[in-house]
This record gives C-alpha cells, sequence and structure tokens, in this order.
C-alpha cells in the first residue's frame, strides 16, 4: 500500500524559499504523476504542479501558472522522494501543503499525504 | 483557468439521509471530474473519479453524475463516517482547479 509523507519546516520567514519534501513509500514514482497541492486556511485546495517519470532519469514538470515563476518541483527516483521549492513567500503563502500521486492524466488523485502546515512568517 | 462553483457551501443533514452536492465547471470538462471526502488533519480521499466511477474501496452509497459542466455527489444514506468536507476537481486541463469544498455537518 503506497503511501506518501509531507516534511519541511513548519515556519519559513517572508521572502525566503519554503522547500517540502515527500517521501513515497510502498511504491515507484515511475509512470506515475506527484502533485503539490496546497490549502490556505478557510479555502479552497490550490494545484501547485506535478512531476511525471515516465523512465528512471529526469521527470516531466507542469504548474500552475499562477505560481509558475516561484515554484519548482523536482525529485529523486532512487530514493523515491520528490520536492517543493516555492520562492519569495508572502504570508498569503501559509497553508497546509499536501503531495498526492495520480495513476494517469486522465484520473484524480488516488493517494495523498496527510498535509504538513506551513506559516509565512518572521 | 476553469472555475468550479460547487453548491451548497455547507449543509446540516442527518444520519440516513439522502444528500446531493453540485459541481458547475466554467466550460466542458468532459466527465473529466474527482470528487473527495476530507476529514480535519487528513488528506483528501478520492471516492469518484471520471465523474461516476467509483474508486476501489469506497462505499456503493456514494455516486456521480452529470456530464458536460454539471456533475452531481450523491450519498444514498448518510453514515455517521461520511459527516466530512466534500471537493470536486477537474482534470481536464491544467491548471487542475477544485471547488470551494462542501462542509457536511450533522
Amino acid at each position: 500500500q503506497v503511501q506518501l509523507q509531507e516534511s519541511g519546516p513548519g515556519l519559513v520567514k517572508p521572502s525566503e524559499t519554503l522547500s517540502l519534501t515527500c517521501t513515497v513509500s510502498g511504491g515507484s514514482l515511475i509512470r506515475y504523476y506527484w502533485s503539490w497541492i496546497r490549502q490556505p486556511p478557510g479555502k479552497g485546495l490550490e494545484w501547485i504542479g506535478y512531476i511525471y517519470y515516465s523512465g528512471s532519469t529526469s521527470g516531466s514538470t507542469n504548474y500552475n501558472p499562477s505560481l509558475r515563476s516561484r515554484v519548482t518541483i523536482s525529485g529523486d527516483t532512487s530514493k523515491n522522494q520528490f520536492s517543493l521549492d516555492l520562492s519569495s513567500v508572502t504570508a498569503a503563502d501559509t497553508a497546509v501543503y499536501h503531495c498526492a500521486r495520480s495513476p494517469s492524466i486522465n484520473y484524480g488523485m488516488d493517494v495523498w499525504g496527510q498535509g504538513t502546515t506551513v506559516t509565512v512568517s518572521s | 483557468d476553469i472555475q468550479m462553483t460547487q453548491s451548497p457551501s455547507s449543509l446540516s443533514a442527518s444520519v440516513g439521509d439522502r444528500v446531493t452536492i453540485t459541481c458547475r465547471a466554467s466550460q466542458g470538462i468532459s466527465d473529466s471530474l474527482g470528487w473527495y471526502q476530507q476529514k480535519p488533519g487528513k488528506g483528501p480521499k478520492l471516492l469518484l473519479y471520471a465523474a461516476s466511477r467509483l474508486e476501489s474501496g469506497v462505499p456503493a452509497r456514494f455516486s456521480g453524475g452529470g456530464s458536460g459542466t454539471d456533475y452531481t455527489l450523491t450519498i444514498s444514506s448518510l453514515q455517521p463516517e461520511d459527516f466530512a468536507t466534500y471537493s470536486c476537481q477537474q482534470y481536464y486541463t491544467t491548471p487542475y482547479t477544485f471547488g470551494q469544498g462542501t462542509k457536511l455537518e450533522i
């Protein structure tokens, strides 16, 4: 049974870079779509972007245009981990951040991490 | 971006009730729609994909319907564990977008 676990700092200062890692256990990164999604307090879910590995080397990415200038999603298939970097953060980036898996481009997100809360504050 | 408008935003119901939640897309999404259940402190759980296909392990009291821009999630007979927040998501095109959520309360 595949499980996802987010990890990273719970507090980030304004203008700095938020960095989170999602560790995948019980499965491989290969041939799945791996997304980051966030939920600001009191608001709905927002898709940040995904990385897809068709093989064991480099992944292809797709980002939400609203965040594209600040987002990088990368991964390491040997460690079964993928990561999110969000630069120049502000208080508006305060949210619960989830990682999730999609089996294909024509499917929902069938496995989710429980989420990690990130607060942007000085 | 495709806007997903979900209604109602909250709903009070009782065990045994039949409830329906609606999701409207700002353009046609060809049934590329998922429904999720979320409980406090947990990640969302996929209930249905392709608008009406039940995810493995999800009880049959959950069903989905609709086409084009208008979709529904129906719970035929509410159970105590169903009280949660429900969200729809379109994956027809990126950026993927979600509805604002419906909080189902007793």
